[in-house]
């Protein structure tokens, strides 16, 4: 099956720096890779995505890069904010499924 | 829309009960599904279902049974409680026959088992 490794699992930036998190897959057939922010005590919630024919998508200060060839992609988030903070969950699917595989988490701590 | 309601948010139970976590959607998926979170270890699949009367085995499905009747609703019941299945369970569901498979997700519900 899928298997989704997530880095890093504790990230601490300063207000206004950029924040950049990391996952790589196994499965091939994986083309549907979405991100979620969960925040203390809510579920996880869907900030970007991206499809395999896509390599690179920008939602205004966050981006998702993605290298079909490596098996890996990424998340960057630029000038941070404190509501930033959360844990980031990268997850790894296959279309039509319903059912994503997801990495372990990353605590963002964003200090003012 | 209400989306993914999960009941109870919290339950103690003691080793050895069963219980029933209820999740229901009124957002008409197709696709629902139940994860556990554990520190450390991001949210494993337990059991999920394409749609009504079907249902198939997660990643960690072992003391979990599951049945979809409707739609609407996707319970997760536990068998016979073990410690090892205290957790933050997640309900979530998603929309079929769209290219991408964005996850709706519940509140969740807290279980400590004693």
């Amino acid at each position: 099956g899928e298997n989704v490794e997530q880095h890093p699992s504790t990230l601490s930036v300063q207000e206004g720096d950029s924040a950049v998190i990391k996952c790589t897959y196994s499965d091939s057939a994986s083309n549907y890779f979405p991100w979620y922010k969960q925040e203390l005590g809510k579920g996880p919630q869907l900030i970007i995505d991206i499809r395999s024919n896509v390599g690179e998508k920008k939602d205004q200060r966050i981006a998702v890069t993605l290298n079909k060839t490596a098996k890996h992609f990424s998340l960057h988030i630029t000038e941070t904010q404190p509501e930033d903070s959360a844990v980031y969950f990268c997850a790894a699917s296959r279309a039509y499924t319903g059912k994503s595989t997801f990495g372990d988490g990353t605590t963002l701590t964003v200090k003012p | 829309n209400a989306g993914v309601t999960q009941t109870p948010k919290f339950q103690v139970l003691k080793t050895g009960q069963s219980m029933t976590l209820q999740c229901a959607q009124d957002m008409n998926h197709e696709y629902m599904s139940w994860y556990r979170q554990d520190p450390g270890m991001g949210l494993r699949l337990i059991h999920y279902s394409v749609g009504a009367g079907i249902t198939d085995q997660g990643e960690v499905p072992n003391g979990y049974n599951v049945s979809r009747s409707t739609t609407e609703d996707f319970p997760l019941r536990l068998l016979s409680a073990a410690p090892s299945q205290t957790s933050v369970y997640f309900c979530a569901s998603s929309q079929q026959g769209v290219v991408t498979g964005e996850l709706f997700f519940g509140e969740g519900s807290r279980l400590t088992v004693l």
